[in-house]
């Protein structure tokens, strides 16, 4: 079973179109992330939730819009894509904060925009 | 506010050499310091990691100690692997705000 699964793996679009990526979580954790890697790498915070709640949203545009149905699930939604949207998008989720929690990955879920 | 900084990559070396990937961070407080590790095509998985100044993280014959004079975290191990190969991140926890801070990640290659 695996521990954090996100769909879709790949998705291919177009600009302006509006997407979703949804993650679950089997771990028990009460808290959850979406992560972006571009395309050297880098990666950066978006979204946070602890127990269904936004805890942080890290200046993203407001195209991006998450959202938790209960604590186990965080779906990210993209709307009116733009290129520079394509990259990894990872969810990952903890125990408590990441202070003093491991965080967990899903494997990723490959935007490309074209 | 928080950063981490890592040496460039890619690293190449050959299978039983050293490594040594440097990861230095600025940060207010006393963060927690964390290794990730990317293998190709899977998500970030922990590697290592240490809560407070002087603690060293080890995991996997990989180990880096949490130096507070120096503000860095070194990753070495002894001798490389091939199947070592991967991007390595460093992290370290901003307590108040609940988010890991990532660098830029490093990049190994071992070859045989």
């Amino acid at each position: 079973d695996t521990a954090v699964s996100q769909t879709p793996k790949y998705l291919v679009t177009q600009m302006g179109n509006d997407k979703s990526i949804k993650c679950e979580q089997n771990l028990g954790h009460d808290t959850m992330y979406w992560y972006k890697q571009d395309s050297k790498k880098f990666l950066k915070i978006m979204f946070s939730y602890n127990n269904k709640e936004l805890i942080i949203n890290e200046t993203v545009p407001n195209r991006f819009s998450p959202k938790s149905p209960d604590k186990a699930h965080l779906n990210l939604h993209i709307n009116s894509l733009e290129l520079g949207d394509s990259a990894v998008y990872f969810c990952a989720s903890s125990l408590g904060g990441p202070k003093t929690g491991e965080l967990f990955f899903g494997e990723g879920s490959r935007l490309t925009v074209l | 506010g928080n950063s981490v900084t890592q040496m460039e990559g890619p690293v190449t070396l050959s299978e039983e050499a050293f490594l040594t990937i440097n990861c230095t961070y600025t940060a207010t407080g006393y963060p927690s310091l964390f290794w990730y590790v990317q293998y190709p095509g899977e998500g970030l998985q922990l590697l290592l990691k240490a809560t407070k100044a002087d603690d060293k993280g080890s995991n996997k014959g990989f180990e880096a100690t949490y130096r507070k004079e120096t503000t860095s975290f070194h990753l070495e191990k002894g001798s490389v692997q091939v199947s070592d190969s991967a991007v390595y991140f460093c992290a370290l926890s901003d307590g108040g705000f609940q988010k890991l801070v990532f660098g830029t990640g490093t990049r190994l290659l071992v070859s045989p």
